[in-house]
């Protein structure tokens, strides 16, 4: 079981929105920022967004983060069939003295 | 172009080991933070380990403690994982991945990946 928990999978239609959630305790979310994952099937993982709600260069603004307490949530609007992926949160953990993942969410484009 | 590439993944017997390397170009190695992840088949995604860009930090999960080594050559811009007493569930793919920048644990760079298999 992984300390940082999303659900493990989600679906949307073409330019829908959808959320993803994580949850997770004092020691990590509520202390650090949160980052998000994308990886891709057969690919290395991308980084999405990083402190909580920044995005990389060319990381398209569909894509947001946002954290409260000890949860942090991605936002994709007008989704595209090419967001299909994993997507996954990370950060450190204070107590475990490490970065902790989500255990993932699969994304499906119906 | 700012670029990870491993090495020296492959098929080895439980209790045996490996030693993988990440070869990093296109940025300045030494100024970096660099992190180990894992991903068994079919899994998600497990940070093994990290060094500071000046070798003074070191960290290691949980169930890889006593068992791996991380390293680095600055002089030579690689990056090592040292695993001893290899068990089946080490079986991964093990990605290098570069730390964004100080204060910010994101992996912004990562390489391709190399499997690992333990099996007998």
């Amino acid at each position: 079981q992984s300390v940082l928990t999303q659900p493990p999978s989600t679906s949307g239609t073409p330019g829908q929105r959808v959320t993803i959630s994580c949850s997770g305790s004092s020691s990590n979310i509520g202390s650090n920022t949160v980052n998000w994952y994308q990886q891709l099937p057969g690919t290395a993982p991308k980084l999405l967004i990083y402190s909580n709600n920044q995005r990389p260069s060319g990381v398209p603004d569909r894509f947001s983060g946002s954290k409260s307490g000890t949860s942090a949530s991605l936002a994709i609007s007008g989704l595209q069939s090419e967001d299909e992926a994993d997507y996954y949160c990370a950060l450190w953990d204070d107590s475990l003295n490490g970065v902790v993942f989500g255990g993932g969410t699969k994304l499906t484009v119906l | 172009e700012v670029q990870l590439v491993e090495s020296g993944g492959g098929l080895v017997q439980p209790g045996g080991s490996l030693r993988l390397s990440c070869a990093a170009s296109g940025f300045t190695f030494s100024s970096y933070s660099m992190n180990w992840v894992r991903q068994a088949p079919g899994k998600g995604l497990e940070w093994v380990s990290c060094i500071s860009s000046g070798t003074s930090i070191i960290y290691y999960a949980e169930s890889v403690k006593g068992r791996f080594t991380i390293s680095r050559d600055n002089a030579k811009n690689s990056l090592h994982l040292q695993m001893n007493s290899l068990r089946a569930e080490d079986t991964a793919v093990y990605y290098c991945a570069r730390k964004k920048q100080v204060g910010i644990d994101a992996f912004d760079i990562w390489g391709q990946g190399t499997m690992v298999t333990v099996s007998s």
